[in-house]
């Protein structure tokens, strides 16, 4: 693994269902970071965690939950997917919360 | 609230240069990024300002006045390969990044 990696990279997913998004990444940063990027809107922060053991609330977190066991995993959870929920999900990290972050590839949800 | 503008498209020849503008609105300031944005990619890092003054780096430079509110990116020589979308980023005072809808900007021969 180099950098971050992001899974599934596409899904279909029926309203009402569970999902999880992965996103790992192997540069030991301590920030961790979900996004979501819609149609003419700018990246739209969901969750965010500044070190392993804690997580905080983005602009838009409502529908979706997080959890940070370790430095490297970064789990977003939508408990009961909606349509709004379809988009493009981009995980990033930074070495911490001042520092650049960088992205993994992305994951493309489409909710029905 | 905060705001970040940017024109939503520009269009450049091959081998010129494009300026792409950045107004930003926020909660403090803690810095100013910009990224790159390939159709059907992550963003990349290009340049990251803090303080007044330009940055430059290779063909891309960006330029940023905290008095105004203001930044541009700057690319020289054009290449078909810097068609892509540019994303204006300012980090605020929680050091959470603000993001601008991003310009697309389409080089044509």
């Amino acid at each position: 693994i180099a950098g971050i990696t992001q899974a599934p990279t596409s899904q279909i997913l029926a309203a009402g269902r569970r999902m999880t998004l992965r996103c790992t990444q192997d540069m030991r940063h301590n920030a961790m970071y979900w996004y979501r990027q819609d149609l003419g809107l700018g990246l739209r922060l969901i969750h965010y965690s500044n070190t392993a053991g804690t997580t905080g609330k983005g602009e838009v977190p409502d529908g979706y939950s997080v959890s940070r066991a370790n430095t490297d995993d970064f789990p977003l959870t939508l408990a009961s997917a909606v349509p709004s929920q379809t988009s493009v999900y981009f995980c990033a990290s930074s070495d911490n919360e001042a520092d650049t972050q960088y992205f993994g590839p992305g994951t493309r949800l489409t909710v029905l | 609230g905060q705001n970040i503008d940017q024109p939503t498209e520009m269009t450049a020849t091959e081998g010129a240069i494009v300026q792409i503008n950045c107004t930003y609105q926020t909660s403090g300031f803690n810095g100013l990024f910009w990224y790159q944005q390939h159709a059907g990619e992550a963003p990349t890092f290009l340049s990251y300002n803090v303080l007044d003054g330009l940055e430059e780096k290779g063909r891309f430079s960006s330029f940023l006045s905290r008095s105004k509110g203001y930044s541009y990116l700057l690319l020289k020589e054009l290449q078909m390969k810097d068609s892509a979308s540019y994303l204006c980023a300012v980090r605020d005072s929680n050091y959470q990044l603000i993001w601008g809808a991003g310009t697309k900007l389409i080089i044509k021969p």
